[in-house]
């Protein structure tokens, strides 16, 4: 199985406030978890990757961690900022594999004033 | 340097014609993928090429798709007779070779059938 499940859809944060996006996946084959963000009529930039190996991996203002026993991995941004409304994609990739990743079906995230 | 580029940026056709997206790919970069975007949706992956292996054919949903990478470098992707279904943005990223090397996107061409 491929698939990437990812919550919530949207998301409404107050500037200052804790974002917090869920993914979930079934593949135990996958070893690589990188977040995309994506603003409008723009492609997708990559923001911060995790291995299985670590639960934690913290770069700004931005964390993901990961529940390896859970398949889980979810992405946490402190101190959210109105520059950080776009649309957030969780993925996973196959171990050994080339780079194809698959992905969750995105969070929308919009930081208010 | 400069990112991936894609043409156009817009396309809008109507059902039945043929399309082709071009993506030029980061300089040295072996890894090329298209991806399309619907509304509100996810990135499906359609194809990948790699150096000179065979490619990833995939996540093609028909033989209307089809995709070209000439040279190694820059990529077409072929949409053929095609259908209000298709409309989507059509993404393309490129990358690195082995590793975890992250894929460079494109900003992608919005293509709108009639």
């Amino acid at each position: 199985q491929q698939q990437v499940k990812q919550s919530p859809q949207s998301l409404i944060v107050q500037k200052g406030g804790i974002s917090i996006i869920n993914c979930a996946y079934e593949n135990t084959a996958f070893d690589y978890f990188p977040w995309y963000q994506q603003f409008p009529g723009k492609g997708p930039a990559l923001l911060i990757a995790i291995r299985p190996d670590v639960s934690e991996k913290k770069e700004g203002r931005f964390t993901i961690s990961f529940n390896k026993s859970a398949k889980q991995f979810s992405l946490h941004i402190m101190d959210s900022q109105p520059g950080d409304s776009a649309t957030y994609f969780c993925a996973a990739r196959v171990r050994g594999g080339y780079q194809k990743v698959t992905f969750g079906t995105g969070t929308k995230l919009q930081v208010i004033p | 340097g400069a990112g991936v580029s894609q043409s156009p940026s817009n396309k809008v056709t109507e059902k039945g014609k043929d399309v082709e997206l071009r993506c030029d790919p980061i300089s040295g970069h072996t890894a090329l993928y298209w991806y399309r975007q619907s509304l509100g949706q996810g990135l499906e992956f359609l194809i990948y090429f790699q150096g000179n292996s065979a490619p990833d054919k995939s996540g093609l949903p028909s033989d209307r798709f089809s995709a070209e990478r000439t040279g190694g470098s820059v990529s077409t992707l072929t949409i053929q007779r095609t259908q209000q279904e298709d409309s989507a943005v059509y993404l393309c990223a490129s990358s690195l070779a082995g590793g975890n090397q992250p894929q460079h996107f494109g900003d992608g061409t919005r293509l709108s059938i009639l």
